[in-house]
């Protein structure tokens, strides 16, 4: 079985620029969500869609935004990148109605915003 | 609202040494409890789960069990390794709300 896949692995943007991240799923999960995790720092709640529909969303400004499709992967957008965008960005898929099972990640996408 | 705290690291230890890693959680209902870990340049791979009181989480030689008098899921191995040293992350989740974590405890391991 093929585990969650996020693209690219590496990303490098001027200051300014616009960053679209992606994720695919392991087949079956409906549920997509969407964290960063700055140098250091723990993981912070970015988005979190399911069937389609955003769930919920943390605490981060509309310049980041995304959309999941209806084969359930997901994009990421991060509009008029700053320098403190730079981070590890994970995507995990489940089950909506089976958090019991837990989430699986993906590897992530290393952000570097010069 | 539900949140999830895990004791401040990092954490050096020798190895074979005895390992407890605190994580205290606030939540409503009856979450799902997990302990996720991150090596050094990789995602999370989760180590273990709990999804009722008094279940046991194991995996790898790591434990831990779901205290609901407690709202604690304490991470343990009777004998660390250099190859365990990593990020660890305690979690929940409930239904109809997204995932959440500790703080994460970065493990050394001393040969």
């Amino acid at each position: 079985e093929a585990g969650v896949t996020q693209s690219p692995t590496h990303l490098i943007k001027t200051r300014g620029q616009q960053a679209t991240l992606r994720c695919s799923p392991i087949s079956g999960h409906t549920s997509v969500y969407w964290y960063q995790q700055a140098l250091g720092l723990g993981l912070q709640f970015l988005l979190w869609y399911d069937e389609g529909e955003e769930r919920n969303r943390g605490n981060f400004p509309p310049r980041f935004s995304g959309r999941q499709f209806p084969n359930y992967s997901s994009e990421l957008n991060v509009n008029a990148l700053e320098l403190e965008d730079s981070a590890l960005y994970l995507c995990a898929s489940g089950f909506r109605r089976g958090q019991s099972s837990g989430y699986t990640f993906g590897s992530g996408t290393r952000l570097t915003v010069v | 609202g539900n949140s999830v705290t895990q004791m401040e690291g990092p954490v050096t230890l020798s190895e074979e040494a005895f390992l407890t890693i605190n994580c205290t959680y606030t939540a409503t209902g009856y979450p799902s409890l997990f302990w996720y870990v991150q090596y050094p340049g990789e995602g999370l791979q989760l180590l273990l789960k709990a999804t009722k009181a008094d279940d046991k989480g194991s995996n790898k030689g790591f434990e831990a069990t779901y205290r609901k008098e407690t709202t604690s899921f304490h991470l343990e191995k009777g004998s660390v390794q250099v190859s365990d040293s990593a990020v660890y992350f305690c979690a929940l989740s409930s239904r109809d709300d997204k995932i959440i974590f500790g703080k994460g405890t970065r493990l050394h391991i001393l040969p």
